[in-house]
Order: C-alpha cells, then structure tokens, then sequence
C-alpha cells in the first residue's frame, strides 16, 4: 500500500507570494491533516479535514487554508507569504475508523521563503 | 496551545546503552502515541497506547501509559546507530468534538558508535 504522498518536496518561493501544496493520503484513508514544523517548535497542528469538510482548526492566520477534494486528497494554501511560514509541512492521513486512530505522515514539503 | 512536556530535549549516548525519554501532561489523555522522525522525513508512529497501564513493545522499543493517564514513557533498549533521530510524544483527548493530538517538542537522540 503506497503511502503519503507530498508534493512538491522542495519550495522556494518569495514573500508576498503564495504557494499550494498538495497530499494524497494512503487509500481508504479519509481524514488529512496539516502540520507545521519548524526547529525548537515541534509540530504546529493547522487543520484536519474528512470528507471534504474541515473537522478542526489550529492556531494560524487565515492566510493559511486548505481543502479536501472527493477522492480524499488535500491541499493547503499560503497566501501573502511572510519569512516566518518557511517551514516543513507535514500531511498526514488516518483512516478515522473512531477514537484509536493513528496518524501516517508524508515526507513533507520544505518551504523556504525568501 | 497546549503541550506536553517532553525530556530530556536532547540525548547523546553510546551505542550499547539503554535510552529512557518521557512526556507529562497537566491534562488526563486518552490516548498516547509515540513517533520517531528521521532527518528530511515525515513522523513515523512507532507504538500507539490506548489504556492506562499499558506496556506495549515494538522490538528494542517499550513505551508505557502511565497509571494517571497524564504521563507515558518510551525506552529503547541496547542502541544502534540507526536510533538516531528525534522521538515525540503525542496524546489525544477524546472528548466531543476535541480529537486533536497534542505534541510534545521532542528529544533529540545521537547514538556515538
């Protein structure tokens, strides 16, 4: 079974810009979420969607949003992109079969702002 | 938000040695879970915990819920270099529509062959 899938895995982008990154969970899985990583902060929860609806939402701006399409796979966008959003961002998808579920990651993309 | 507090931060042992990390919590969870990320990669779930008292082995790896379900710890028997990496802790508080896993900073761990 493949896993999670991040793409792209490298970004180099500019402040103001914006930037979509895109997830495709491992089949049958239909919860996505988004985590942001950054050095000494460990990982920063942003949303969790299941079956194209957010379930839940972190702490950041709304520049930051995403969105789950019908065949469980999810992007997020950054807009107005600042030097703080450079980061490794984490998908990760569960099957969310109830209150035990486990959470698989991607490798990330790594986000770097210039 | 909320966190978990994790230590040590960081460990540098010699390979051979055994390896005990833990995360506390002011808040009783429901659930613990134990990941390990290698450097560039994403989280990897090494040993998921789900009563109070819970001993549970992966291999070298034996993670632990604690008795007042606001602590758990992970212990890595006789190292190898390939233990390298960071560990973090991560518990969920199943409580309504509050199912967020609430992570703990890490530990660091260098293995010295």
């Amino acid at each position: 079974k493949a896993g999670v899938t991040q793409t792209p895995r490298y970004l180099i982008k500019t402040r103001g810009q914006q930037v979509t990154l895109s997830c495709s969970p491992i089949s049958g899985h239909r919860s996505v979420s988004w985590y942001q990583q950054t050095p000494g902060q460990g990982l920063q929860f942003l949303f969790e969607y299941f079956s194209e609806t957010q379930r839940n939402k972190g702490n950041f701006p709304g520049r930051f949003s995403g969105r789950q399409f019908s065949n469980s796979r999810s992007e997020m966008n950054v807009s107005t992109l600042e030097l703080g959003d450079s980061a490794l961002y984490l998908c990760a998808s569960s099957p969310s079969d109830g209150a035990n579920e486990k959470l698989f990651f991607g490798s990330g993309t790594q986000l770097s702002v210039l | 938000g909320q966190q978990l507090n994790q230590s040590p931060q960081s460990m540098f042992i010699q390979e051979g040695e055994d390896v005990s990390m833990n995360c506390t919590s002011s808040s009783i969870f429901n659930t613990w879970l134990w990941y390990k990320q290698d450097p560039g990669e994403g989280p990897v779930l090494l040993i998921a915990l789900y009563k109070a008292g819970e001993l549970t082995s992966n291999g070298r790896l034996t993670a632990q819920f604690g008795i007042t379900r606001k602590d758990s710890f992970l212990n890595i028997s006789a190292s190898i270099p390939s233990d390298v990496g960071i560990y973090f802790c991560a518990g969920r508080i199943n409580a309504g529509n509050n199912r967020k896993l609430i992570w703990g900073l890490g530990t660091s761990l260098a293995v010295n062959p």
